[in-house]
């Protein structure tokens, strides 16, 4: 399985600023994704990261609210831009080869205050 | 639709067995999975099953689906206290041209009490 990191693992941040994640992959997987998910609810996905191209993102997310990077096939970041305390969640990196396994990041803890 | 749908709570003794159940709502599932979450970790993938098989069995964990009913169950024998954690339930839908995306339930808490 792969091994992923996350950084950082956890921030306390104040309302209007912006916070970029980083997942790093120990080895090359097609598919990147990340999801939120909010104190005691389930998952959700927010976009797909894309190498090469802008992000698919799902219905409720934006690019101007959560820009995605993903320059080459180990590496992606998520921005949440213009924080609000509602942004306060886990938000996971999550990886797949394109086969029936999808594996988990540690997860960001992020606080808005 | 992507429903999933899991009872929140679960209490069990250590020793016992555990059984957590899942429904779901969407009949073309490729894939179901259960996740496992420990306080302050991410989801730790702990067994799938192939929408076309009905049981699997790996050490502690055997995975039952009933595809006609949409039900999904694992069951954990002789639980023990580090079985504690949240039990995710997803399904994997085909979509376009992609193999397809998770769709999660919101977890079941398990409490093993020793």
């Amino acid at each position: 399985s792969a091994v992923i990191s996350q950084k950082p693992s956890r921030d306390i941040c104040q309302r209007g600023t912006s916070l970029t994640i980083q997942c790093q992959v120990d080895s090359q997987v097609t598919m990147m994704f990340w999801y939120r998910q909010q104190p005691g609810q389930s998952l959700t996905l927010i976009a797909t990261a894309n190498q090469g191209s802008e992000a698919t993102y799902e219905s409720g997310f934006v690019i101007d609210k959560f820009p995605i990077s993903r320059p080459n096939l180990t590496f992606s970041t998520l921005t949440v831009s213009n924080m609000s305390p509602e942004d306060s969640s886990i938000y996971l990196c999550s990886v797949s080869s394109g086969g029936e396994t999808q594996y988990f990041g540690p997860g960001t803890r992020l606080l808005v205050l | 639709g992507e429903d999933v749908e899991q009872s929140l709570f679960l209490s069990v003794r250590e020793g016992d067995s555990s059984v957590i159940n899942c429904t779901y709502t969407d009949s073309s599932s490729t894939y179901l999975y259960w996740y496992k979450q420990e306080p302050g970790a991410g989801l730790q993938l702990l067994t799938y099953i192939f929408s076309n098989m009905d049981m699997k069995q790996d050490q502690r964990l055997t995975v039952l689906l009933n595809k006609k009913d949409k039900h999904l169950s694992l069951r954990i024998a002789d639980t023990q206290t580090g079985d504690s954690a949240i039990y995710f339930c997803a399904e994997k839908i085909p979509r376009g041209s992609t193999l397809g995306r998770l769709y999660f339930g919101r977890g079941t808490q398990l409490t093993v009490w020793p």
